[in-house]
């Protein structure tokens, strides 16, 4: 099967502008996930989808932050506008019922975000 | 507020050294321990621990779960340059069923 698909790999931007990016999750898989990683720290999780719902965003910085997935499967994770403490890995994973949970995510390769 | 805690946060060892990282945790609605690998930008699944004081092994690495101290180890014996990685613990719990990351162990095996 194919794994969690993200793009773009890298991006650096200035601080102000905006930046997007996007996730394919494995098919079939009802929750997404985006985390946040910073260098040297854990993931973080900034939102977790049900199909299209949003079942928790409680850590998703919202004034700048934006996230969507129409129709239940693609997603995308915007920053508007970034600032220099969003320098992260940002990883997006995926999941089907909660057996699979248990086991832990099947997470894409990433996107290394860079803000100069 | 839920934690997981791991030490120490960095490491290093010279190849053929025995290696144990350590991970604890409180976590409300706890459901699984999650060992991960990360060598570059996505973490890689090791292990999933759900009873205590049984061992998941799987070549020159072991791990084992206890919860009543509500704690993890994860041991590499015989290390080599390629177990040069970041080792993430997670806990699958939480009050909305996600994973919870600690902050990792930076392992670096040196030739």
């Amino acid at each position: 099967e194919a794994g969690v698909a993200q793009s773009p790999r890298y991006k650096i931007i200035e601080k102000r502008q905006s930046v997007a990016f996007w996730c394919n999750p494995i098919s079939g898989h009802a929750t997404l996930y985006w985390y946040q990683q910073i260098l040297g720290q854990g993931p973080k999780l900034l939102i977790q989808f049900q199909n299209n719902g949003v079942v928790d965003d409680s850590q998703l910085p919202k004034d700048r932050f934006s996230a969507e997935r129409l129709k239940g499967v693609d997603s995308t994770l915007k920053i508007q506008p970034a600032k220099l403490e969003d320098s992260a890995v940002y990883l997006c994973a995926s999941s089907s019922g909660d057996r699979d949970r248990m086991r832990g995510y099947t997470f894409g390769s990433g996107t290394r975000l860079t803000i100069v | 507020e839920d934690k997981v805690v791991q030490s120490p946060l960095s490491l290093v060892v010279h190849e053929g050294d025995t290696v144990t990282l350590n991970c604890s945790y409180e976590v409300t609605n706890f459901r699984s321990l999650l060992w991960y690998k990360q060598e570059k930008k996505a973490p890689t699944f090791l292990f999933m621990l759900t009873s205590s004081g049984i061992e998941k092994k799987s070549g020159r690495l072991s791990s084992i779960l206890d919860k009543k101290e509500l704690s993890s180890i994860l041991n590499i014996t015989a290390t080599q340059t390629g177990d040069s990685a970041i080792y993430l613990c997670a806990i699958y719990g939480g009050s909305q069923g996600n994973l919870i990351f600690g902050k990792g162990t930076k392992l670096s095996v040196k030739p």
